[in-house]
């Protein structure tokens, strides 16, 4: 099945600054990968996704980039706020997409 | 307003007191799902269920129950509880199991077996 691993898990940026956050895969049937924000005491919410065939996705301030032959993506997020402050997760489905697969979180802080 | 609800958001129990997590959608989703969020681990799958009446084990089912009577409703049942499925729980649903269908989270339910 699918295993997912996401570094760092915890991140420190000063708002202003971008942040990355990256994740590899092992199944290369694997074809669509999202990212989800949590922010204290809710639930994780999806904030962007990606499908294998394309390489780069972008919405305002979050971007996500796939590398499908060395099966690892990343999400950048650009001019860092401090409401950016939340745990993120990225995930990847299985040949089947019945299933997602979720890295082990990514706690990032924006300091002031 | 388009939501999963999960009812408790908190609950302590003890050991072997059997307790129901409820999970109610309101979209209509095919797709509902469990997950167990632990510190270090992340976000793993309990039990799904791909529409009424089938449900299928996930990659952490022992000691879990659920069931899918209705559409709207998926619970999750602890039989015999035990300190080990201390647990921030999950609930999720999504419109299908297509790539693509964004899975859309209640806010938990934060469970302590003692």
């Amino acid at each position: 099945g699918e295993n997912v691993e996401q570094h760092p898990s915890t991140l420190s940026v000063q708002e202003g600054d971008s942040a990355v956050i990256k994740c590899t895969y092992s199944d290369s049937a694997s074809n669509y990968f999202p990212w989800y924000k949590q922010e204290l005491g809710k639930g994780p919410q999806l904030i962007i996704d990606i499908r294998s065939n394309v390489g780069e996705k972008k919405d305002q301030r979050i971007a996500v980039t796939l590398n499908k032959t060395a099966k690892h993506f990343s999400l950048h997020i650009t001019e860092t706020q401090p409401e950016d402050s939340a745990v993120y997760f990225c995930a990847g489905n299985t040949g089947t997409a019945s299933k997602l697969t979720f890295g082990t979180g990514t706690r990032l802080q924006v300091t002031l | 307003e388009a939501q999963v609800t999960q009812n408790p958001r908190y609950l302590i129990t003890v050991t072997g007191k059997k307790l129901t997590v409820t999970c109610s959608q309101n979209m209509n989703h095919e797709y509902m799902s469990w997950y167990r969020q632990d510190p270090g681990l992340g976000l793993r799958q309990i039990y799904y269920s791909m529409n009424v009446e089938v449900t299928d084990k996930g990659d952490v089912p022992e000691g879990y129950k659920v069931s899918r009577k209705e559409k709207r409703n998926f619970p999750l049942i602890l039989e015999s509880p035990s300190p080990n499925q201390t647990s921030l729980y999950f609930c999720a649903s999504s419109k299908n199991r297509d790539s693509g269908s964004p899975l859309h989270f209640g806010n938990g339910t934060r469970l302590t077996v003692t």
